[in-house]
């Protein structure tokens, strides 16, 4: 089968940096994902990663390795409005989007 | 990145009676799908809207249950049919824009009472 593992639930300081991990097992792979999608609302793009390697973007980096089905999202300098789901998803051989169950993060003053 | 609109935003609904959904996007695309996400679950694939052809369902899924139509390359609707409570969800119209992102609508927020 094909599965996206993230941790359900993380807690972390405004100011501070925080890592969502995700792995995964995919029939082939075109690309990882990340999305935010704050309570009641869309997801909306984060990042995109298809090559080994960290991808930074601001306050947000995307890293990916390949050989270990693992990816994490690094987000620093944590704001209050950071509160949200983080969605994992891989395009896989078919193109296929699998997604992750996300992690909801939850900033603490 | 497309930009996309849905209606309704959010519905009351009766069951029994059916809804339909409609997604609209600011240029052309290829790609439009559509999902389900359930309270403090991720996100479900219900269907790709194929242009000119029948939607692909996912398994779980079916036509009569969620008939969808795309007559174009910028508009998609989604109906569910027959409603009972269990599709209390949001539904999300999706699109792949630049071949390789993708975006999302604002949902539709569907309670069946």
């Amino acid at each position: 089968g094909q599965n996206i593992d993230q941790p359900t639930e993380m807690t972390a300081t405004e100011g501070a940096i925080v890592q969502i991990n995700c792995t995964y097992q995919t029939s082939g792979f075109n690309g990882l994902f990340w999305y935010q999608q704050h309570a009641g609302e869309a997801p909306t793009f984060l990042s995109y990663n298809v090559l080994d390697g960290l991808e930074e973007k601001g306050r947000f980096s995307s890293f990916l390795s390949r050989s270990k089905g693992y990816s994490y999202l690094l987000l620093k300098e944590l704001q209050m409005k950071d509160s949200a789901s983080y969605l994992c998803a891989v395009k896989n051989s078919n193109y296929q989007l699998i997604w992750g169950a996300g992690t909801k993060l939850i900033i603490k003053p | 990145s497309a930009v996309i609109s849905q209606k309704p935003s959010r519905d009351i609904c009766q069951r029994g009676t059916s809804l339909t959904i409609q997604c609209q996007v600011d240029s052309q695309v290829t790609m439009m799908f559509w999902y389900r996400q359930q309270p403090g679950q991720s996100l479900t694939l219900i269907a790709t809207a194929n242009q000119g052809s029948e939607a692909t369902y996912e398994s779980g899924f079916v036509i009569d249950k969620f008939p969808i139509s795309r007559p174009n390359l910028t508009f998609s609707t989604l109906t569910v049919s027959n409603m009972s409570p269990e599709d209390s969800s949001i539904y999300l119209c999706s699109v792949v824009s630049g071949e390789i992102t993708q975006y999302f609508g604002p949902g539709t927020r569907l309670l069946v009472l």
